[in-house]
């Protein structure tokens, strides 16, 4: 089964600065996605990025970006010029799409509060 | 506009009453999930479906049960034999291959 681990439970950052979360997975499969989703106070999770695993070319939407390194099974988020608005929890997730898994069953870290500081 | 409603958004219960938490979507999308949400803890997979009539155990279904009858409603049920249900509960939804999208949430409570 896959793990995904996000090191960090929290991490702060100054308005218009930038701050990278870590995340980190296990898997013995060769293709897969990687996700990350924001849940801001409201608890509603968003999609932040997705990266598919095939694709070398990290993925940026925006102000986010990510560094995905696929030989150490790495998944960081980068956020640039951050909002006071950026401040939730964000979660990096996995998903298979081995076997027939295609509908997107996800597995989820544990979650790092984000706090922006004006 | 489309989306995914849980209903409802809080929940009281006793202990050993059964509950039933709503999930409707309408953006057509076949795959529908159940998740759980703890303090300190990522999300955990219930139960999913990937067409009506259809579905499959997530990690944690013990103590849960689903019916998926129509494409666009995916209730849960809380059984008196979940030790722990309270817990913040989170609907999704998805297309073959896309991304989840998200209810809400509904936060359940045992007196």
């Amino acid at each position: 089964a896959q793990t995904v681990t996000q090191s960090q439970p929290e991490m702060s950052v100054q308005e218009a600065e930038t701050v990278t979360l870590s995340c980190t997975y296990d898997t013995s499969e060769s293709d897969y996605y990687l996700f990350w989703y924001k849940q801001p106070p409201s608890r509603q999770m968003i999609l932040v990025i997705r990266q598919e695993a095939y694709k070398q070319q990290n993925a940026t939407e925006n102000r986010f970006s990510v560094n995905f390194q696929k030989a150490a099974k790495s998944f960081s988020l980068k956020i640039s010029d951050s909002q006071l608005g950026d401040a939730a929890m964000y979660f990096c997730a996995y998903r298979s799409v081995a076997g027939g898994t295609s509908y997107g069953k996800l597995t989820f870290g544990q979650g790092t509060i984000l706090t922006v500081h004006p | 506009d489309g989306g995914i409603t849980q209903s409802p958004k809080y929940l009281f219960r006793k202990e050993g009453q059964n509950v039933t938490l709503s999930c409707e979507q309408n953006l057509n999308h076949d795959a529908m999930y159940w998740y759980r949400q703890d303090p300190g803890q990522g999300l955990r997979l219930i139960y999913y479906s990937q067409i009506v009539n259809d579905f499959q155990k997530g990690d944690i279904a013990e103590g849960y049960s689903v019916s998926r009858e129509k494409k666009e409603s995916f209730p849960l049920t809380v059984t008196s034999a979940q030790k722990n249900p309270t817990a913040f509960y989170l609907c999704a939804s998805s297309l073959k291959g896309g991304e989840l999208f998200f209810g809400e949430g509904s936060r359940l409570t045992v007196l």
